[in-house]
């Protein structure tokens, strides 16, 4: 079946790294995502993996996957402030890339 | 580039009427796809529509029904309105094909009373 599964909540101190995670269930997933959505907004695509791939990095971003335990997670070095959203992590695959399949999200508070 | 737009922003109906909302893709695009995202169910896929024909489609009734016209841009419906169909209505756009990179909207917020 479809499940993606990621913990609601993560509080991190301005300038620390933080991490989320996520877990899916369909080893068939091709693409993993990760989104931001900030208060009142539509999402934003941050980066997105391919599952052929271990760890990209963009930036202050970097996207570890660990496809056999079907494990994502996201790393956001030197947390600011304006990091505080929901981080959607999402999958989709083969055929139905524009199906995605979208975790609950993890809410970020940076704390100043 | 104009980013993806979505009308009208909020949207206040009464139970058992219908309503449509209305989303512009990113000049360009062919695809978009509409989600439903509320509190409890988090976001769920609907449709998705490229070149005017529905490609995918999630779990949800009949009374949800969307369409394409052959400008890219998309409409969907939902008739017979309950209150659990309130929720943040999101569209995103993509290239369409095997584009997997979407471009969301700042979504239409309905509450039905």
């Amino acid at each position: 079946g479809e499940d993606v599964e990621q913990s609601l909540f993560l509080s991190v101190r301005e300038g620390d790294s933080s991490v989320i995670n996520c877990t899916y269930t369909d080893s068939s997933s091709t693409y993993l995502y990760w989104y931001k959505q900030e208060p009142g907004a539509g999402l934003q695509l941050l980066t997105y993996i391919f599952s052929n791939m271990d760890m990209k990095q963009d930036q202050r971003l970097t996207v570890l996957l660990n496809k056999k335990d079907k494990h994502l997670s996201l790393r956001i070095a030197d947390t600011q402030t304006g990091d505080s959203a929901i981080y959607f992590c999402a999958e989709s695959k083969p055929g139905g890339y524009q199906k995605v399949t979208f975790g609950i999200g993890t809410k970020l508070q940076v704390i100043p | 580039k104009a980013g993806v737009t979505q009308t009208p922003r909020y949207l206040i109906k009464t139970r058992g009427q219908q309503v449509t909302l209305s989303c512009s893709p990113i000049s360009g695009h062919r695809s978009v796809s509409w989600y439903q995202q509320t509190p409890g169910q988090g976001l769920q896929f609907l449709f998705e529509y490229f070149s005017e024909t529905q490609r995918n489609k999630g779990n949800f009734p009949g009374r949800f029904s969307g369409r394409q016209f052959s400008n890219s841009r998309s409409e969907m419906n939902v008739s017979t309105l309950e209150l659990g169909d309130s929720a943040l209505y999101l569209c995103a756009s993509s290239l369409g094909q095997q584009s997997y990179e979407q471009y969301f909207g700042p979504g239409t917020r309905l509450t039905v009373t």
